[in-house]
C-alpha cells in the first residue's frame, strides 16, 4: 500500500482567513494527484486531477499547485467561509488500467463565522 | 451530473446478520470500486469491478464479497457481520480518464 500523507490533520480558522493544506506523495510512477472535497453525510466531490509537474488549478476561492518531482500538492483555500467546511482528501493515481486511487486521512478544516 | 446512490446510509445491526450495502450508478461506467473507511483512518480500496462478471479484491483484505450481474449496480454482501466490520463503505465508479464519481456512503454499525 503506498504512502500518501496530508497535513494537517484539522485546522479550524475564522471567517475569511486563507488557509493551505499539504498532500506529500512517491514521487515515482506518478500519473495524477486527485483533490477531493468530503461534506459530512454527502458525497466526496472531485476538485482537482492535476497531472503536470508545475500544474496550477484553480476553482472559485480554492486553488492547488503540483510538484511531481518532489511529490507535494498545496491546496490554497482564499478568504474561507463557514460552507468551505469539509474533509479535503488527496488521492494518488499510479495511472494503473483499473484506476486505482491511493487515499490520504484527509485535512478536516473548520471554518467558524 | 453523475448520479451514483448507495442504500442504505445508515446500518446498526447485530453481530452474525447477513447484511447487502447496495450500490447503483446510471451512468453506464464499466468500473467499479468499493471503498472502505475506518474512522480516522484513509479509504482503502476493497474491491473493484472492470465490468458485468468481472470482480477482483483490493488492496485491503474484507471479509465482504460483490457481485456484478448488471454494469449500473454493485453490492456489497457481508454473510456474517462482526463488530470488526464497523466502519464506512464508499462504491465509486469511473469510465475512460481520471475522474471519479462517488456515493455518498454506507456506515455500518455491528453490534
Amino acid at each position: 500500500i503506498l504512502n500518501v500523507e496530508q497535513s494537517p490533520q484539522s485546522l479550524h480558522v475564522q471567517e475569511g482567513d486563507s488557509t493551505n493544506f499539504t498532500c506529500s506523495f512517491p514521487s515515482s510512477n506518478f500519473y495524477a494527484l486527485h483533490w477531493y472535497r468530503w461534506e459530512t453525510a454527502k458525497s466526496p466531490e472531485a476538485l482537482f486531477v492535476m497531472t503536470l509537474n508545475g500544474d496550477e488549478k484553480k476553482k472559485g476561492r480554492i486553488s492547488a499547485t503540483l510538484n511531481t518531482k518532489e511529490g507535494y500538492s498545496y491546496l490554497y483555500i482564499k478568504g474561507s467561509q463557514p460552507e468551505d467546511s469539509a474533509t479535503y482528501l488527496c488521492a494518488f493515481d499510479r495511472g494503473s488500467t483499473l484506476g486505482r486511487l491511493y487515499f490520504g486521512r484527509g485535512t478536516q478544516l473548520t471554518v467558524w463565522p | 451530473e453523475a448520479d451514483i446512490y448507495q442504500t442504505p446510509r445508515y446500518l446498526v445491526i447485530g453481530t452474525g446478520k447477513k447484511i447487502t450495502l447496495e450500490c447503483s450508478q446510471t451512468m453506464g461506467h464499466d468500473k467499479m470500486y468499493w471503498y472502505q473507511q475506518d474512522p480516522g483512518m484513509e479509504l482503502h480500496l476493497i474491491h473493484y469491478s472492470y465490468g458485468v462478471n468481472s470482480t477482483e479484491k483490493g488492496d485491503l483484505s474484507s471479509e465482504s464479497t460483490v457481485s456484478r450481474i448488471r454494469t449500473e449496480h454493485f453490492p456489497l454482501t457481508l454473510e456474517s457481520a462482526r463488530p470488526s466490520h464497523t466502519s464506512q463503505y464508499l462504491c465509486a465508479s469511473s469510465e475512460l480518464g481520471p475522474g471519479r464519481f462517488f456515493g455518498p456512503g454506507t456506515r455500518l454499525t455491528v453490534l
